[in-house]
C-alpha cells in the first residue's frame, strides 16, 4: 500500500496565481479530508468528502478556495487567485470511516506564496 | 462543540526518563479520543485511540495513554523516552454520535536530549 500521496511536495508561486493541489488517497478509504497546517492555527480542517461527496466545507476560509473529488483515487484543493497568508502545509488524509478510523495523512504540500 | 487542550507546547526529558504528555478535552457527548505523532516533513501518524471500553490503551512504540472522564484528561506517556520519540505530538477528539470533524489540539513539541 502506497499511502496517501500528495504532490507537489513544495510550490512556490507568485501573488495572485493559481495553485492546485493534488491527492491520491488509499484505495477502499471512503472519506478524504484536507487540512492546513500554520504556525499560528495548528491544524485546520478545510473539508472532508464522503464517497465523493463534499460533506463539510465549513472550514474553507473563502471562495477563493475550492476542492473537488471527481472519482475514490483523486481529489484537488485549488486556491485562485492566491494571497501570501495562504503560505501553509496542506495535508491530505483518508480514513475507511471517518473521523473515528484513524486517518492515514500523506506528506503534504508546502506552499509559500510570495 | 467539541475542543482540545494541550498544556504545555514544548516537553523536554532526558533519554530513559519518563515521558508526560498532558491533554484535556471538552466534549458534551461521549468522546473519540486520538493521539497522533508528526515528524519533521511528514504527515501526521495515529499512535493510539479511545473508543469505548478499557480506560488503558496501549499505542505503538511503547506509549499509551489513560482516559480519565472525571477529569476529562487523556494523558500520553511512556516509561523510558527513545532519541527517536522526538516529534511534535497532537491530541485529537471526535464525538461518538456523528460527523467526521476531528479536532485536533495545538502540539506538543517533544525534545529528547541525550
Amino acid at each position: 500500500d502506497a499511502g496517501v500521496i500528495q504532490s507537489p511536495r513544495h510550490e512556490v508561486t507568485e501573488m495572485g496565481q493559481e495553485v492546485t493541489l493534488r491527492c491520491k488517497p488509499i484505495s477502499g478509504h471512503d472519506y478524504l479530508f484536507w487540512y492546513r497546517q500554520t504556525m499560528m492555527r495548528g491544524l485546520e480542517l478545510l473539508i472532508y468528502f464522503n464517497n465523493n461527496v463534499p460533506i463539510d466545507d465549513s472550514g474553507m476560509p473563502e471562495d477563493r478556495f475550492s476542492a473537488k473529488m471527481p472519482n475514490a483515487s483523486f481529489s484537488t484543493l485549488k486556491i485562485q487567485p492566491s494571497e501570501p497568508r495562504d503560505s501553509a502545509v496542506y495535508f491530505c488524509a483518508s480514513s475507511p470511516s471517518g473521523a473515528r478510523s484513524p486517518l492515514h495523512f500523506g506528506n503534504g504540500t508546502r506552499l509559500t506564496v510570495t | 462543540a467539541q475542543s482540545v487542550t494541550q498544556l504545555g507546547s514544548h516537553v523536554s526529558v532526558s533519554e530513559g526518563a519518563l515521558v508526560l504528555l498532558r491533554c484535556n478535552y471538552s466534549s458534551s457527548v461521549p468522546p473519540y479520543l486520538f493521539w497522533y505523532v508528526q515528524y519533521p516533513n511528514q504527515g501526521l501518524q495515529l499512535l493510539l485511540k479511545y473508543t469505548t471500553g478499557a480506560t488503558l490503551v496501549k499505542g505503538i512504540n511503547g506509549f499509551e495513554a489513560e482516559f480519565k472522564k472525571s477529569e476529562t484528561s487523556f494523558h500520553l506517556t511512556k516509561p523510558s523516552a527513545h532519541m527517536s520519540d522526538a516529534a511534535e505530538y497532537f491530541c485529537a477528539v471526535t464525538k461518538e454520535t456523528s460527523g467526521s470533524r476531528l479536532t485536533f489540539g495545538e502540539g506538543t513539541q517533544l525534545t529528547v536530549n541525550p
